[in-house]
């Protein structure tokens, strides 16, 4: 079976400090892994996405994260938080497996950005 | 390029009240779904159909039905609408069933009262 899981619901971080928001991930059949953004009141935007290429995989506004296959993660960082990056962050994993088509939803990470 | 389009944005329903939730996508995607999201559980699937014809049950179907009215469009219907049923609804649309990512439309905002 297919799982998700965000290990923080939150994260606070000052700006300009590193961001990191982890995931860890289950799936029976090779992965495909993503990391969305959800400003308020607003839809999921695509930050980045990992499908069996590079295992580092850059995203939009400078976020990357690493796929690693033998601690099934694919944690999410930053180098320099920014206000702008204050939102709620889902990871998902889809798979080539029996239940073809279904992504699967971490519950979330909501990250607070101080001044 | 408009990618994925849902109507409404905002709905306020009286219990027992019925609706249909309406999503279009203009990419030739194959995959279209519906979610719900709701305070700290994310977003959880209602249900999703892989390609034009078939559609399938996602963790909570229960109060829902669907159509897949053709390639472009996917709807949501509740029949009998609960209050437990107050919830973000967002539609989303895949182009393939393993490696590609999904688009999601802006969410329906409804609260049944």
């Amino acid at each position: 079976a297919q799982s998700v899981t965000q290990l923080d619901s939150h994260v606070s971080v000052s700006e300009g400090t590193p961001v990191l928001l982890r995931c860890n991930y289950s799936s029976s059949y090779s992965p495909s892994l993503f990391w969305y953004v959800q400003h308020p009141n607003k839809g999921l935007q695509l930050l980045l996405k990992y499908t069996s290429a590079a295992t580092l995989v850059k995203g939009i506004n400078g976020f990357e994260a690493e796929f690693k296959k033998s601690e099934t993660s694919f944690h999410l960082t930053k180098p320099s938080a920014h206000m702008s990056d204050a939102a709620e962050y889902f990871c998902v994993v889809s798979d080539s497996g029996s239940t073809l088509g279904r992504l699967y939803f971490g519950r979330g990470t909501q990250l607070t950005v101080w001044p | 390029n408009a990618g994925v389009t849902q109507t409404p944005k905002f709905q306020v329903l009286k219990t027992g009240q019925s609706m249909t939730l309406q999503c279009a996508q203009d990419m030739n995607h194959n995959s279209m779904y519906w979610y719900r999201q709701d305070p700290g559980m994310g977003l959880r699937l209602i249900y999703y159909s892989a390609s034009e014809g078939t559609t399938d049950k996602g963790e909570v179907p229960n109060g829902y039905n669907v159509s897949r009215l053709n390639k472009r469009e996917f709807s949501l219907r509740l029949e009998s609408a609960a209050p437990s049923q107050t919830s973000v609804y967002f539609c989303a649309s895949r182009l393939t069933l393993s490696k590609t990512e999904a688009f999601f439309g802006q969410g329906t905002r409804l609260t049944v009262v």
